[in-house]
């Protein structure tokens, strides 16, 4: 069973810029979750959706997105990217909303 | 606020020793608890879980306990193997199913096998 795809796995961006970073869950998963990643503050939670509707978002401002598709596919975006964006974006499936959670290699995300 | 706390940054351990890590939260609405295991440039991975209905959880080489009332969990590998070097990410949520805050982590210990 292939596992959780995240393209592209490395981005650079300059400030103000937008960026979409796209997941592939697990086949027969239908929740995706996204982290971001930094050496300061760990790893964070971003939001979860299930069936195409957002379940839980985390502590983020309002320029950090996401949607997920029918085929459970997931894409985030951040808006206006700012430097401290950089990060790891990784992103998570599960069978059941909220379940155990696969994760993908992530995305390498730099701002210049 | 951090609610997950991992206080050692890294861990040295000579191979086939016992390797302990620790890992304290502070929200008592918490009650399952996962390890995972990073190494760079790839995703975590799920390496054992604990219900707060239990203290101990066994699997192979690794064996999770859960102090509830200390709020406080350690993750024991026993033996340590060359393999083992990664980086290990404690993380817990409010249901068996995840809750509304997704996985809360901790920041994550560094275990270094010495040969």
């Amino acid at each position: 069973k292939a596992g959780v795809t995240q393209t592209p796995r490395y981005l650079i961006k300059t400030r103000g810029q937008q960026v979409t970073l796209s997941c592939s869950p697990i086949s027969g998963h239908r929740s995706v979750s996204w982290y971001q990643q930094t050496p300061g503050q760990g790893l964070q939670f971003l939001f979860e959706y299930f069936s195409e509707t957002q379940r839980n978002k985390g502590n983020f401002p309002g320029r950090f997105s996401g949607r997920q598709f029918s085929n459970s596919r997931s894409e985030m975006n951040v808006s206006t990217l700012e430097l401290g964006d950089s990060a790891l974006y990784l992103c998570a499936s599960s069978f059941l909303a909220g379940g155990e959670q696969f994760f993908g290699p992530g995305t390498r995300l730099t701002v210049l | 606020d951090q609610q997950v706390k991992q206080n050692s940054p890294s861990l040295s351990v000579q191979e086939g020793r016992i390797s302990i890590l620790n890992c304290d939260y502070t929200n008592s609405m918490f009650d399952y608890f996962l390890w995972y295991k990073k190494y760079p440039a790839e995703g975590p991975t799920f390496l054992i879980s604990i219900s707060s209905i239990k203290d101990k959880n066994e699997d192979g080489r690794f064996t999770v306990f859960l102090n509830k009332s200390a709020k406080h969990l350690s993750l024991h590998i026993v033996p340590s193997q060359p393999g083992d070097s990664a980086v290990y990410f404690c993380a817990a949520t409010r249901l068996p199913g995840g809750g509304a805050d997704g996985l809360t982590f901790g920041k994550g210990t560094h275990l270094i096998i010495q040969p």
